[in-house]
């Protein structure tokens, strides 16, 4: 248990469908992201959230839309998604104190096939 | 912009042996930390071990070390007494001080054999 809760665990969406990943944590964490882990390619950092402000965008097709409504929790609107982006899609969280970044604690993922 | 380069896609050793995974990097910073994790088949992503670049003393957690050579841009793991729970996906990762963007290498599956 790593204090990082993702939901859901697996999640099959055609493409003109709606849906949304969600992540929580529980370590009192000011700091969230999304990750894209594809097969046979490095995990791929998406987007940053620092005291639920995006820090970061790393040129992610607007078919992805992240909300972080407070620092505990993130999520991620998918919508007319592609097959290319049948991946493991990671949140993690970490403390940022005095512009020092801590480690960074993942959740277990949810496994995303698109149809 | 900063690369991490791991070149053993996969390695496999025996229970109780000790096996070293290799990672380079790229990186025109001074101050910046490094990181191995670990992905077990449960998918969730275990931070194994931690070294900041302003350290010269290598990093040690239990039965895991790290061989860092600032000047080579090399990040060595090793695992000893390797244990069939150890079986696993190990990412090396960068981080520049001070920043927050994770940038991780291709991985090396690890294969404890009994």
């Amino acid at each position: 248990e790593t204090g990082v809760t993702q939901t859901p665990r697996h999640l099959v969406m055609g493409m003109t469908n709606k849906k949304s990943l969600k992540c929580e944590q529980h370590l009192g964490h000011n700091a969230m992201y999304w990750y894209k882990q594809s097969a046979k390619k490095p995990l791929e950092l998406m987007f940053v959230y620092n005291f639920k402000e995006q820090t970061e965008n790393n040129s992610v097709p607007s078919r992805f839309s992240p909300e972080c409504p407070n620092s505990s929790h993130l999520f991620l609107h998918l919508h007319t998604l592609q097959p290319e982006d049948s991946a493991l899609y990671l949140c993690a969280s970490s403390q940022v104190t005095g512009g020092i970044n801590q480690p960074q604690h993942f959740g277990d993922g949810t496994r995303l096939s698109i149809l | 912009a900063q690369t991490v380069t791991q070149s053993q896609p996969e390695m496999s050793v025996q229970e109780a042996e000790t096996v070293t995974l290799s990672c380079t990097y790229d990186t025109s910073e001074n101050n910046y930390y490094l990181f191995w994790y670990k992905q077990p088949p449960s998918r969730q992503m275990i931070l194994v071990i931690r070294q900041e670049a302003y350290k010269q003393q290598n990093a040690t957690e239990n039965r895991f070390s790290v061989n860092f050579q600032k000047a080579a841009k090399s990040f060595s793991l090793k695992i000893s007494d390797s244990q069939l729970g150890d079986t696993a996906m190990y990412f090396c990762a960068y981080l520049k001080a001070a920043g927050n963007k994770l940038t991780f290498g291709g991985g090396t599956r690890v294969l404890v054999k009994p």
